[in-house]
C-alpha cells in the first residue's frame, strides 16, 4: 500500500464547475496535510495546508480533512482553464519529511 | 521576500561524473529539504538539513549526500552518476510557526545524465 494515494486522472471539468480532488494516506500519525499545484515544467507551489478535521477555505479553494477515514480532499470552485495543472497531495507522518502522492492531473476546458 | 533559489537550473553530465547542486532558502528559514522528481517515481524525499545538521534522510544510496552551511544555504552532491539519476532536483525551504511547518519549493535543477 502506498503511503499517499491519489487518482492520477486526468480529471476533466468544464470551466465554472467544481473540481474535486481526493487523497488517502496510510499512516495514522500524520498531522499535517498539504496540497501543491504543479504546472508542467515548473516546481510545486503550496496552495493549501490543513491540520485539523473539517474544512478550510481560501478563496476558490477548500481543503477537507477527515483523520478517522484518513482522507484529504481539495475542492476548486468556479474552475478556470488556468487551474489546469497537476495537484499533489502531501502529508508529514513524522517530522518535516513530506510524503507525496503521485498527483492528479486536472484539465479545465472552456 | 525573495523565494528559494537553486543553481544551476540545468545540467548535463555523463555517467560516472559527479555533480553539486546549490540551494539558497528564503531569508530566515533554517531548514532545507531536497527532493527528487521523476516521471516514474514522482516526488521522493532525499534529506533534510536544519542548523547544519542532517535531521532526516530518505531511502537513497550513499552516492547522494548533502550539507548545510551556517548561512542556511545547502548543497547536494551526487557522485558516480547513473542514467537513472536524471531527474528534477527540488529544494524546499521550511518555515515553522506555532508548531506547524510549511515547505516552499525552489524552481529546481534539471539534471540530465547521458
Amino acid at each position: 500500500q502506498k503511503e499517499v494515494e491519489q487518482n492520477s486522472g486526468p480529471l476533466s471539468v468544464p470551466e465554472g464547475a467544481i473540481a474535486s480532488l481526493n487523497c488517502t494516506y496510510s499512516d495514522r500519525v500524520s498531522q499535517s496535510f498539504f496540497w501543491y499545484r504543479q504546472y508542467s515544467g515548473k516546481s510545486p507551489e503550496l496552495i493549501m495546508s490543513i491540520y485539523s478535521n473539517g474544512d478550510k477555505e481560501d478563496g476558490r479553494f477548500t481543503a477537507q480533512l477527515n483523520k478517522a477515514s484518513q482522507y484529504v480532499s481539495l475542492l476548486i470552485r468556479d474552475s478556470q482553464p488556468s487551474d489546469s495543472a497537476t495537484y499533489l497531495c502531501a502529508v508529514t507522518p513524522r517530522g518535516d519529511k513530506l510524503i507525496f502522492g503521485t498527483g492528479t492531473r486536472l484539465q479545465v476546458f472552456p | 521576500k525573495a523565494g528559494v533559489t537553486q543553481t544551476p537550473r540545468y545540467l548535463i553530465k555523463t555517467r560516472g561524473q559527479q555533480v553539486t547542486l546549490s540551494c539558497s532558502p528564503i531569508s530566515g528559514h533554517r531548514s532545507v529539504s531536497w527532493y527528487q522528481q521523476t516521471p516514474g517515481q514522482g516526488l521522493q524525499f532525499l534529506f533534510e538539513y536544519f542548523s547544519e545538521t542532517q535531521r532526516n534522510k530518505g531511502n537513497f544510496p550513499g552516492r547522494f549526500s548533502g550539507r548545510q552551511f551556517s548561512n542556511s544555504r545547502s548543497e547536494m552532491n551526487v557522485s558516480t552518476l547513473e542514467l537513472g539519476d536524471s531527474a528534477l532536483y527540488l529544494c524546499a525551504s521550511s518555515y515553522t510557526g506555532q508548531g506547524r511547518t510549511e515547505q516552499f519549493f525552489g524552481p529546481g535543477t534539471r539534471l540530465t545524465v547521458l
